[in-house]
């Protein structure tokens, strides 16, 4: 079946630096990919998406490139911020599903 | 577009007692889900609807769960009785169409004593 696998949190990183979360993924078909984030206290928010392989999603600084080759969907973001803090997951849509498959989350902590 | 709106945002409740969470989901949207999420299950889908029928409730944990979608704005999921295995944050999230991301409301965190 379908499955997202997520590096283990928590991240722990200073303001400034270089994150990546890693995602990998098994799928039938040509899935969408998608990147959650979900900050303290609030439901998860659409981070950026993928739709076909080589596609590279942004959003508020934040990056992640659709690798067929790989089965991968990195999260990165150059310099990250305090408020960046939060739990990120990984997600995918397979085909004509309607579900999404969600990895297990990972959790930045950004200090200071 | 207010998003997709749930409530209560905290509920408190009795074991034994009825619980019912409340969602209404993005005007326009055909798809509707009902997700529980706790730190040692993370996400799970309960169930969700397409167009207003239910699609796929297999992960809705047992027959004391029970979820409706009356019409296209409005859902309601219902635990009769609860237990405080159950205690845990509920999300509703509405999507457009197949391919499409999700958008999640802030959630109901239920807490069952």
């Amino acid at each position: 079946g379908d499955s997202v696998t997520q590096m283990e949190g928590p991240v722990t990183l200073s303001e400034e630096a270089f994150l990546t979360i890693n995602c990998t993924y098994t799928a039938t078909g040509y899935p969408s990919l998608f990147w959650y984030v979900q900050y303290p206290g609030e439901g998860l928010q659409l981070l950026l998406k993928a739709t076909k392989a080589d596609d590279k999603g942004s959003n508020k600084g934040f990056e992640a490139t659709y690798r067929k080759e790989t089965t991968s969907f990195h999260l990165e973001k150059g310099s990250v911020q305090v408020s960046d803090s939060a739990v990120y997951f990984c997600a995918l849509r397979a085909g004509t599903a309607s579900k999404l498959t969600f990895g297990t989350g990972t959790r930045l902590q950004v200090t200071l | 577009d207010a998003g997709v709106i749930q409530s209560p945002r905290h509920e408190v409740t009795e074991m034994g007692q009825e619980v019912t969470l409340r969602c209404k989901p993005i005007s326009g949207h055909d798809y509707l889900f009902w997700y529980r999420q706790t730190m040692m299950r993370g996400l799970e889908l309960l169930i969700y609807f397409n167009n207003n029928v239910p699609i796929d409730d297999s992960g809705m944990p047992e027959d004391r769960f029970s979820a409706k979608m009356p019409n296209a704005s409005f859902s309601t999921l219902k635990i009769q009785p609860s237990e405080p295995r159950d205690s845990a944050v509920y999300f509703c999230a509405s999507s457009f169409r197949v391919g499409d991301g999700y958008t999640f409301g802030s959630g109901t965190r239920l807490t069952v004593v």
